[in-house]
């Protein structure tokens, strides 16, 4: 089946900083999310971006659906991004397969 | 819009009894929702699909007599953990995706449940 990586698996930033995310798939994809998990477990969906790149406030994400990667960039962190990141995708199954996560975690 | 529920957020039993965890999909119809497992500090696992007025199908691995799902409508899925056990302790999560059949739409996840069995 299709395997599904993200990197980095921690990361630890400054309130302020700047970052990328990655997640890297095997095989085609038909549809790709991205999601912020809180410390309550909540998924939080971010972007649904099977392709192409999508902008909401601090956040963005780009897919490269052709190199399976995906990007999520995170502007001026703030305490509150702090959490786990998954990107999850459906290889044309209908069913989505959650990646590995980033755990982020920003400092005051 | 697109609202999924999940019922209840957190469940502690005891070893031996079934759990029951519903997942209604408020202000959309969907034939398919979606079950997952995360234990802690890991990813989310798909455990299985339920499809509206047919068996559900489950991933490779998972216990179809120990994980039950039913899906008696186009808004509601339910999914009873028979006789649980302190290793079914986990999160569980469901999501749904309004329409039928349609593939380019994202899918809609509720808050989950946490379940601990002593």
């Amino acid at each position: 089946g299709i395997q599904v990586e993200q990197s980095p698996p921690d990361l630890i930033l400054q309130e302020g900083a700047n970052s990328t995310l990655r997640c890297n798939f095997s095989d085609s994809v038909n549809n790709l999310q991205w999601f912020h998990q809180n410390p309550w477990g909540q998924l939080i969906n971010l972007f649904y971006i099977p392709s192409g790149t999508k902008q909401n406030g601090r956040l963005s994400a780009t897919t490269v659906a052709t190199e399976r990667y995906s990007l999520l960039y995170i502007s001026s962190s703030q305490t509150t991004d702090s959490g786990v990141y998954f990107c999850a995708v459906d290889p044309g199954t209908y069913k989505y397969i959650f990646g590995t996560g980033t755990r982020l975690k920003v400092l005051a | 819009g697109a609202v999924v529920s999940q019922h209840p957020s957190w469940v502690i039993c005891k070893s031996g009894t079934s759990v029951k965890i519903e997942c209604r999909s408020l202000d959309f119809q969907a034939t398919t929702m979606f079950w997952y497992r995360q234990f802690p500090k890991q990813s989310l696992m798909l455990m299985a699909t339920s499809n509206e007025g047919s068996k559900a199908t489950y991933e490779q691995g998972v216990e179809k007599d120990k994980f039950l799902i039913n899906h008696a409508s186009l808004t509601l899925s339910t999914l009873t953990v028979t006789s649980a056990h302190p290793e079914d302790s986990s999160f569980y999560i469901c999501s749904a995706t309004p329409g039928t059949g349609r593939r380019d739409q994202p899918q809609h996840f509720g808050d989950g449940t946490r379940l601990s069995i002593l």
